[in-house]
């Protein structure tokens, strides 16, 4: 099984501010990388998939970078609805999530 | 708008069985593959189970591989979760997800989840 780690586990931020979030796997798992987001009570919602590639009506200022055991996730300048949970999850074999990245004000 | 929504949740004994279902509805259900993912009250999400959109390749979580069957039918737009041998730590919202793509792999929709509760 291929185990992502994420960190920080918690980013303390303010509205404007520049997040970067980390996923790192335990092996190689070349570009096969999404980061979903958690709001209180919702299900997560597809940000960026195969490392890079934003969802539908997902706005320009997220962002998703790397390549084989190491992605990050930018958001430009977080508005208020950005205050949530992120997870990323690999598709390099059978799926597997991270652990989350809350990032709060 | 593809549309996903989950039922057959509920309370179980340790050691009873449960069966899921979700049905969807706004896309053209057999081109896509179909996962289960569960969420612990306070946890991330877990990959449960998925099947490819022809159902002819499935796939499972080593936490469940043997006690859980993943089925689908294209001919009703749903899919199901047969859940034997529950245990306490099976306990989770169950959400189901549509795929990307026709193997499991990415999901860009979500239902609203049912809730498994397994207790005495």
């Amino acid at each position: 099984e291929i185990v992502l780690t994420q960190s920080p586990a918690t980013l303390s931020l303010s509205p404007g501010e520049r997040a970067t979030l980390s996923c790192r796997a335990s092996q190689s798992i070349q570009h096969y990388l999404a980061w979903y987001q958690q709001r209180p009570g919702q299900a997560p919602r597809l940000l960026i998939y195969d490392t890079s590639a934003r969802a539908a009506g997902v706005p320009a200022r997220f962002s998703g970078s790397g390549s084989g055991t190491d992605f990050t996730l930018t958001i430009t300048a977080l508005e208020p609805e950005d205050f949530a949970v992120y997870y990323c999850q690999q598709r390099r074999s059978w799926p597997t999530f991270g652990g989350g990245t809350k990032v709060e004000i | 708008e593809a549309q996903l929504s989950e039922s057959g949740g509920g309370l179980v004994q340790p050691g009873g069985s449960l069966r899921l279902s979700c049905e969807a509805s706004g896309f053209t259900f057999s081109t896509y593959a179909m996962s289960w993912v569960r969420q612990a009250p306070g946890k991330g999400p877990e990959w449960v189970a998925g099947i490819s959109n022809s159902g002819g390749r499935i796939g499972y979580a080593d936490s469940v591989q043997g006690r859980f069957t993943i089925s689908r039918d294209n001919s009703k737009n749903t899919m199901y979760l047969q859940m034997n041998r529950l245990r306490a730590e099976d306990t989770a919202i169950y959400y189901c997800a549509k795929d990307l793509w026709t193997i499991p792999g990415g999901f860009d929709c979500w239902g609203r989840g049912t809730v498994v509760t397994v207790s005495s």
